[in-house]
């Protein structure tokens, strides 16, 4: 069974362009969550998608935006990108819209803004 | 706003030597998650504690959880190298999972 998978591994942008980062769920998840790991440091809450719908949403302004498919992957959209926006962007997914369902992490998207 | 905090934050240890990593938590949860990360990677889930007094053991970790205190413990056993990694525990509540600070674990020969 595939576990979630990111795409791109890694990209690089410029400030003011915009970054879109992919994530597949395994099979039969519903849910979907992102996080922000800058360098060094934890990680931070950023957006929990499930059936469809944006379920809760961390403090991040609202540049940082994303979006559930029928199939339930999900896209993060990170506009008029800023230096600090420079992290390893990790996708989860678990089986149920139930938070307490177990987080399975894919290998991550590493963004680097110059 | 739940707290997730863990100590040590930095954690160097010769090998065969044993060691514990402890995780407080703010809030009422009956269930946490430790995973592991090594450098560059993603996370890995080592552990899941469903219940109060709850405690699994893996190789030379060991992982325990009391919800009345809201502490979980790592406890790691004649640590070896391959142990050397940043891990996490986990408290899902309320509507999102809140992650602890890490403890970076690093494993000296």
């Amino acid at each position: 069974e595939a576990g979630v998978t990111q795409s791109p591994t890694h990209l690089i942008k410029t400030r003011g362009q915009q970054a879109t980062l992919r994530c597949s769920p395994i099979s039969g998840h519903t849910s979907v969550y992102w996080y922000q790991q800058a360098l060094g440091l934890g990680l931070q809450f950023l957006l929990w998608y499930d059936e469809g719908e944006e379920r809760n949403r961390g403090n991040f302004p609202p540049r940082f935006s994303g979006r559930q498919f029928p199939n339930y992957s999900s896209e993060l959209n990170v506009n008029a990108l800023e230096l600090e926006d420079s992290a390893l962007y990790l996708c989860a997914s678990s089986k149920t819209g139930n938070p307490a369902g177990e987080l399975f992490f894919g290998e991550g998207s590493r963004l680097t803004v110059l | 706003e739940l707290k997730v905090e863990q100590n040590p934050l930095f954690l160097s240890m010769q090998e065969g030597k044993n060691y514990t990593i402890y995780c407080n938590y703010s809030t009422t949860s009956d269930r946490l998650y430790w995973y592991r990360q090594d450098p560059g990677k993603s996370l890995e889930s080592l552990f899941v504690l469903l219940s109060n007094g709850a405690v699994k053991q893996e190789g030379r970790l060991m992982a325990s959880l009391d919800t009345k205190a809201r502490l979980s413990t790592l406890h790691i056993t004649a640590a070896v190298h391959d142990l050397s990694a940043t891990y996490f525990c986990a408290v899902p509540t309320g509507n999102q999972f809140y992650f602890g600070t890490g403890t970076s674990l690093t494993v000296i020969p």
